[in-house]
């Protein structure tokens, strides 16, 4: 069974940092692009970002709202995704969702969301 | 970046109605679009990809068409768990964006 368990949200102050993890099993996860989705309180999707696979060398894809203070990155060793926040502000406060991209299809399987909370 | 724009924002429903959304893409993106449903607290659930393909699993009662710019996403014989909101969202072109959301209600 394919299964993505997020982790790592909190309360955090504008300009800090946090990491996200996302664990990954049932599935060849080194095989597989990945995928950042995020959600605001009472509101709408937003992509975040992208990691390709090694046979991509590990590219990536930001949305503009989070380029230069985001990173993704991942471990095929660990089956581990992460997500590097810095110089957060209070518009970052979401419920952030890792997602499996099958390719030529889209997010099949989604992580149950992790609450990450910008505030003084 | 492409804009994604979906009609109506809400829209009430009885069981067994038939219900289309709208989508459309601010420039061509072939058939490169998915349809997602959510319920509150919870994750996306993918429904229909390339624009028309069933995920597995999925009820046939959901089904997607269109191409370019104009694509719908119809549910005959609404189900009592089909009372959601759903997002489409283009494949087509980074960064990958999604529609506002159609939150489908009990009328």
């Amino acid at each position: 069974e394919v299964q993505l368990v997020e982790s790592g949200g909190g309360l955090v102050q504008p300009g800090g940092s946090l990491r996200l993890s996302c664990a990954a099993s049932g599935f060849s996860f080194g095989g597989y692009n990945m995928d950042w989705v995020r959600q605001a309180p009472g509101k709408g999707l937003e992509w975040v970002g992208r990691i390709r696979n090694k046979a991509d060398s590990y590219t990536t894809e930001y949305a503009a709202s989070v380029k230069g203070r985001f990173a993704i990155s991942r471990d095929d060793s660990k089956n581990s995704l992460y997500l590097q926040m810095n110089s957060l502000k209070a518009e970052d406060t979401a419920v952030y969702y890792c997602a499996r991209r099958r390719v030529g299809v889209a997010d099949d399987y989604w992580g149950q969301g992790t609450l990450v909370t910008v505030s003084s | 970046d492409i804009q994604m724009t979906q009609s109506p924002s809400t829209l009430s429903a009885s069981v067994g109605d038939r219900v289309t959304i709208t989508c459309r893409a601010s420039q061509s993106i072939s058939s490169w679009l998915a349809w997602y449903q959510q319920k509150p607290g919870k994750a996306p659930k993918l429904l229909i990809y390339k624009a028309s393909n069933l995920e597995s699993g999925v009820p046939s009662r959901f089904s997607g068409s269109g191409s370019e710019t104009e694509f719908t996403l119809t549910i005959n014989r609404l189900q009592p768990d089909d009372f959601a909101t759903y997002y489409c969202q283009q494949c087509s072109s980074y960064p990958r964006t999604f529609g506002q959301g159609t939150k489908v209600e009990i009328k």
